[in-house]
């Protein structure tokens, strides 16, 4: 199916782990975003990434890695954990206008 | 960077009634655009305002960009129940093309 899918829906893990969210869109869309939604504050830009093999720091990328070898992937790592990354995750591509969301990811750090 | 300032976090409002929520830049916008997010759901796009005063109406909803392309506003008349979510402002991310900035949202809660 053509969009933009994020996987897992839900994550539950511990403080200090690795998890990686993925991201991955059928449009062949240059653009692609990772932000986290936390209430009162929006959403926050995490990385983007304008081609593969070209990405960019955002607003609050402390304690994340990005990635982007194909067009249509996009994955999100937290490579260690910590609760104050709990938070709602959500990806996004775009090409010229308006940009597509995934469904979102959300995401518990106990 | 370049932020996008939303104004008001909250708003509630009774069936019936206008609302409006309103966005400021402290440096000219080359656009900016506006999305909504149903509860539990993920933003979707509304509208592109690009021309400097443009006015663009979508049925209830009005959009304004300022003269100056600093501020832009999202009306919405007469709410009703489906009007509820999150509004979101976003601008691009400085001088990098294609970044978007989103402001912090305005909730809408409509009361029946």
């Amino acid at each position: 199916d053509a969009g933009i899918t994020q996987s897992p829906r839900y994550k539950i893990t511990e403080t200090g782990r690795q998890v990686t969210l993925m991201c991955h869109q059928t449009w062949s869309h240059s653009y692609m975003f990772w932000y986290r939604q936390d209430l009162g504050h929006g959403l926050r830009l995490i990385y983007y990434s304008a081609a593969a093999d070209i990405t960019d720091k955002g607003e609050v990328p402390d304690g994340y890695v990005v990635s982007r070898s194909k067009t249509e992937n996009f994955p999100l790592t937290l490579e260690s954990a910590t609760r104050s990354q709990t938070s709602v995750y959500f990806c996004a591509s775009r090409e010229n206008t308006e940009a597509f969301f995934g469904q979102g990811t959300r995401l518990t750090v106990v | 960077g370049q932020q996008v300032m939303q104004i008001p976090q909250y708003q509630h409002v009774q069936e019936g009634e206008d609302f409006t929520t309103y966005c400021n830049s402290s440096t000219t916008l080359s656009n900016i655009q506006w999305y909504k997010q149903r509860p539990g759901g993920h933003p979707v796009f509304l509208i592109q305002l690009v021309k400097s005063g443009e006015v663009k109406k979508q049925k209830r909803l009005t959009f304004q960009f300022g003269e100056a392309k600093k501020n832009s506003s999202l009306h919405i008349t007469a709410t009703q129940t489906t009007d509820v979510g999150t509004y979101f402002c976003a601008g691009p991310g400085g001088t990098s093309y294609g970044k978007l900035t989103f402001g912090q949202g305005t909730i809408l809660t409509v009361h029946p």
